[in-house]
């Protein structure tokens, strides 16, 4: 079946400082990978859509110059959270999908928390 | 403006109960409504989907009722148990484009 992990699960970093998550998908080639940021109140944010050879395109607010993506294979992608503040911290969620399908199948989650 | 719409925020049923999530959007070319469940401390995990082509979609306990001319649906819990309580997120998306989350119902299932 289609499974997504993400690594790290739960991080906690320093105001100011930088951290990297990575998703990786299997039993499926993830052609289109969406990173999303889910507040405590469970709403999702749109970071950015990545397909690969294709451009990254950020949401509004976000920006590759803040979050940096990764997409160089089928069935990984990575995102970092550069100068982390306290505005920052969330659970972090890639769902991966496959082109031509529908489904976007996600991973459980990079919890990021900002001391 | 929010593309989908979730009622209620929460919604609480006794055991055995049938607990009806409401869901509504906004565009009318979105084709595929995908239903997420999502425990605490996990990510969203896929419950069941219909397609705009279809009014009805049903999966054991879980149903989706679809109404396309007003752009709405329903998912129906019937038989609701304990281990149902989780918040579930409708979306929608058409065509491969990105997916619209609502903002998710929270379930609790009484015993």
């Amino acid at each position: 079946g289609a499974l997504v992990y993400q690594y790290p699960r739960r991080t906690i970093c320093k105001s100011g400082t930088s951290m990297r998550m990575e998703c990786q998908a299997v039993g499926f080639q993830a052609t289109s990978v969406a990173w999303y940021r889910q507040s405590p109140q469970k709403t999702f944010e749109l970071i950015a859509l990545s397909t690969v050879n294709s451009a990254i395109k950020y949401e509004q607010n976000f920006t590759q110059e803040k979050f940096p993506i990764s997409h160089p294979n089928l069935s990984f992608s990575s995102m970092t959270v550069l100068n982390a503040y306290l505005e920052d911290r969330g659970l972090y969620l890639c769902g991966a999908r496959e082109r031509g399908r529908d489904t976007q199948y996600f991973g459980p989650g990079t919890r990021l928390l900002v001391l | 403006q929010q593309q989908v719409r979730q009622s209620p925020q929460s919604l609480t049923v006794w055991e055995g109960e049938t607990a009806i999530l409401n869901c509504s959007y906004e565009n009318s070319a979105f084709d595929y409504f995908p239903w997420y469940q999502q425990f605490p401390g996990e990510g969203p995990a896929l419950l069941i989907a219909i397609r705009s082509v279809s009014d009805k979609k049903e999966d054991g306990r879980f149903t989706i009722f679809f109404n396309k001319r007003e752009k709405k649906l329903s998912l129906h819990i019937t038989d609701s148990q304990p281990g149902d309580s989780a918040t579930y997120f409708c979306a929608a998306s058409s065509s491969n484009n990105r997916i619209f989350f609502g903002d998710g119902t929270q379930l609790v299932v009484k015993p």
